[in-house]
């Protein structure tokens, strides 16, 4: 298995509050992702990285933002978490861009 | 952008019996394709991929076939085991850097004993 973790693995938050999820590598893969995962909706993105300090945003990143310091770490904030986040949320790392490697997710109830 | 169409959502089967899964998308450059199965409580796992110079792939009793022309890829597990019942998810990438997959909205398998 691919060495990618992910805390904290659940979380229940109230609204309003800032909340950030962690995503950890140990693969030195240079793209990761943010993508959470709702019923009837399959995997969406939130936001990419393409390198450090390079990010981009997904097809649903609003309310939502993302760091890259080092190669290792792409951290999720909900800058003030709404009810509409709650949801699991995955971090996936790829090496090239083809495939992908998901961690464990992060299960997010906001209250 | 790329879409992709994924059928059936749900699909139920008896153990020993064959499951097919389609996928359809509409970008004719994309060149990458992959299937992830997603077990409760998991994070998705490639399966089995395919690039678009190659039609058709297999490994033990999964397989994989792509057709250009029709724009669709699916997936083809045989002598399904109670194991197998999962969520899968397929995807598409784009040509030359894209490095953005799309994905389906997935297929619940359930393979009943």
């Amino acid at each position: 298995d691919a060495g990618i973790t992910q805390s904290p693995r659940h979380k229940v938050t109230e609204t309003g509050t800032p909340v950030t999820l962690r995503c950890h590598q140990t693969e030195n893969h240079r793209y990761m992702y943010w993508y959470r995962q709702d019923p009837g909706h399959g995997l969406r993105l939130i936001h990419y990285s393409y390198g450090v300090k390079d990010t981009d945003k997904g097809e649903v990143s609003d309310g939502y933002s993302v760091s890259r310091s080092k190669t290792e770490d792409f951290l999720l904030t909900l800058e003030s978490a709404t009810s509409s986040q709650t949801s699991v949320y995955f971090c996936a790392i790829s090496e090239s861009g083809d495939t992908q490697y998901f961690g464990p997710g992060t299960r997010l109830t906001v209250l | 952008g790329e879409n992709v169409e994924q059928h059936p959502s749900t699909l139920s089967v008896q153990e020993g019996d064959s499951a097919v899964i389609k996928c359809t998308y509409s970008d004719s450059a994309s060149n990458y394709f992959p299937w992830y199965k997603q077990e409760l409580g998991k994070g998705p796992q490639l399966i089995i991929d395919i690039r678009s110079n190659v039609g058709e792939k297999k490994d033990q009793r999964i397989a994989v076939t792509l057709n250009k022309t029709a724009k669709h890829f699916s997936l083809h597990i045989t002598e399904t085991q109670p194991e197998d019942s999962a969520v899968y998810f397929c995807a598409a990438r784009g040509p030359g850097g894209s490095y953005i997959p799309t994905f389906g909205r997935g297929t619940s398998l359930i393979v009943h004993p």
